[in-house]
Parts: C-alpha cells; structure tokens; sequence
C-alpha cells in the first residue's frame, strides 16, 4: 500500500515540450509538496500546498504550475521543457506537526525525469 | 536565506565502528529536526526527529541536538554495509523543511 505515489517514474521528453507529474497519497494527510534534487543531489522545495490551497512557492518559473484538486492530489504541469529542468522531482506530504504546520516529510518515489 | 550545512563526505568507516554526521544550521527559530537517508536511485527516508536538545535514541541511530550551538548529529552505532547510503540533514519551523546537501557514508566491509 503505497502512502506516497507518484506517475510516472521516468519521463524522458524534449526540450519545448509540455509535461505533468501526478502525485496521490493516502496518508490524510493536509499539506502536501513538490521537491526537485538536481544532478548534484541538493534537494529543493518547489511548492506547497495545506488542503488545497498554496502557502509556499520559492522562486521557480512560471514555467511550473502546480495544482491541487483534493488534499489527497497534487500534480505538476511544466511547460516549454528546457535542459536544466532535468532532475527528480518528489512529491511529498506530510501531517500538522507536533511544531506547527511543517512536520516530517514522507516523499514519493520520486519522476525521472531527462529533457533533451 | 535559511540554510544547513553538511559536510558531503565520503565519511568511510569500517563495518561495526561507529558513524557520526554532523549538520549545522542558520536559522535560530528552527524547531524541528530530521535525518533522512537516501539510497542511490531511491527516495529519502525518515530515519529519526528530534525536537528538544538532548539525546534521543532508537535501535542503533542516536540523533543529538543542541540549538545554542545550531547543531544536529546523527550517530550510527556497529555500522553495516547496509548503513551506506547518503544521509540528509533537514530542519523546519515556520516554514518547511530545508534540506542540507547530505553526506555520503561509505561502511567497508
């Protein structure tokens, strides 16, 4: 039973396309992420999502465009692909925490995803 | 611009010594703390938290926090080929979790 999931896991495409990454979990959990980890491994949060609503978004392009249906639900639609954009993306969720809002993260399986 | 530092390795340590991982970070109002490991091709995964200063155990992982000096450490105590993998230091508060760039640990057998 997967609590985390996410589709697809690899993902190879061309530069100017347009593409998405669906991400569910199962946790009940309230507030949900996108992360990307890059070829030297650092790993960024993208966006945040706390039932449905965005609370975080750090400086990515507009190029991203994440959406959230449900709390259960977070997809991530990227247009115009370039090179750099090559990388892993997590999903993630996690509960209210014990100090707040941002507690401990369970992530996805993580997408592959190569542009060329 | 809220940051956490670690060493990338790789610490090399022999099968049964015992491991330790440092991490410090930026923000004084950080509250929570994690270490996370994370397999080569895989997912990070939740090792332990802590959240007050002091020691905290669970099996043969001790992680110790002391926020006057902004430092978290990660013990990992009879290392096991299995133990190598990369371990990543996260801290949150009001806003969340901001991870270091980890640290690569290598068990030799």
């Amino acid at each position: 039973d997967t609590a985390v999931s996410q589709t697809p896991k690899y993902l190879v495409t061309q530069m100017g396309n347009d593409k998405s990454i669906k991400c569910e979990q199962n946790l009940g959990h309230d507030t949900m992420y996108w992360y990307k980890q890059d070829s030297k491994k650092f790993l960024k949060i993208m966006f945040s999502y706390n039932n449905k609503e965005l609370i975080i978004n750090e400086t990515v392009p507009n190029r991203f465009s994440p959406k959230s249906p449900d709390k259960a639900h977070l997809n991530l639609h990227i247009n115009s692909l370039e090179l750099g954009d090559s990388a892993v993306y997590f999903c993630a969720s996690s509960p209210f925490g014990q100090t707040g809002l941002f507690d401990t993260i369970y992530f996805g399986e993580g997408s592959w995803l190569t542009v060329v | 611009q809220k940051e956490v530092e670690q060493n990338s390795g790789p610490l090399s340590v022999p099968e049964g010594a015992i491991a330790s991982l440092n991490c410090t970070y930026s923000d004084r109002g950080s509250q929570s703390f994690f270490w996370y490991r994370q397999y080569s091709g895989k997912s990070p995964e939740l090792i332990m938290f802590i959240y007050s200063n002091g020691d905290k155990e669970d099996g043969r992982f001790t992680a110790q926090l002391n926020k006057a000096s902004q430092y978290v450490s990660l013990l990992i105590r009879d290392s096991q080929p299995s133990d190598s993998a990369t371990y990543l230091c996260a801290v949150a508060g009001n806003t969340p979790l901001v991870f270091g760039k980890g640290t690569r640990l290598s068990v030799i057998a």
